[in-house]
């Protein structure tokens, strides 16, 4: 079974600040991870893709095998970050026939 | 590029109703998903179809169904409504392995 642990449902930071929101999964294959974002009123985006190692917004993921890890950080978080964040598990190698788990989410306030 | 489009966006039914959702994925994708979103169980996946096939499904009972076109577009239809399946119901399409899965802006469903 697959399954993607958000421990924090809320998350605040002061403008400025850095930012690293934990995910953690568990999966016996081999996984390929994501992070989702909500902000307010809008639609589910794709922010990363641990296969892509691209750096969006200023924000970052690396995928740790060892410690089941894909945290997303942001060195210094702008107040338009606030929004619902989720990452994201499937199954690499395209074989996931469109399922992906989701994390629970977390909440990222970036307050003034 | 036109994105995920889903209609309508809000529907209030009666318990035992039945109720079907569109979706019109992202040009050229074939692959189309479908999760259903609420507070207390978060993101599941309830299905996936690929050129007029379905290839993967969740765990939801038999009441949820969906079929694609040949045109790619999506319905999933949810028959004998309970007033538990009050959700967010939300679209994916996937243009190729590697890619992310782009969401809809989805259809709010509110069982009475």
């Amino acid at each position: 079974a697959q399954r993607v642990t958000q421990p924090e449902k809320l998350l605040s930071v002061f403008k400025g600040a850095p930012v690293e929101l934990k995910c953690n999964y568990s999966y016996s294959g081999s996984p390929e991870l994501f992070w989702y974002v909500q902000y307010s009123r809008q639609r589910l985006q794709l922010l990363l893709r641990h296969i892509s190692r691209e750096s969006i917004k200023g924000f970052t993921a690396d995928l740790n095998k060892g410690e089941t890890s894909f945290h997303l950080k942001k060195p210094f978080a702008q107040e338009e970050d606030s929004a619902m964040y989720y990452c994201a598990l499937t199954r690499a190698g395209g074989t996931s026939y469109g399922k992906l788990t989701f994390g629970q989410g977390t909440i990222l306030t970036v307050h003034p | 590029k036109a994105g995920v489009t889903q209609t309508p966006r809000y529907l209030i039914k009666t318990r035992g109703q039945q109720v079907t959702l569109s979706c019109s994925p992202i040009s050229g994708h074939r692959s189309v998903s479908w999760y259903q979103q609420t507070p207390g169980q978060g993101l599941q996946f309830l299905f996936e179809y690929f050129s007029e096939t379905q290839r993967n499904k969740g765990n939801f009972p038999g009441r949820f169904s969906g079929r694609q076109f040949s045109n790619s577009r999506s319905e999933m239809n949810v028959s004998t409504l309970e007033l538990g399946d009050s959700a967010l119901y939300l679209c994916a399409s996937m243009g190729g392995t590697g890619h992310g899965y782009t969401f809809g802006s989805g259809t709010r469903l509110t069982v009475v």
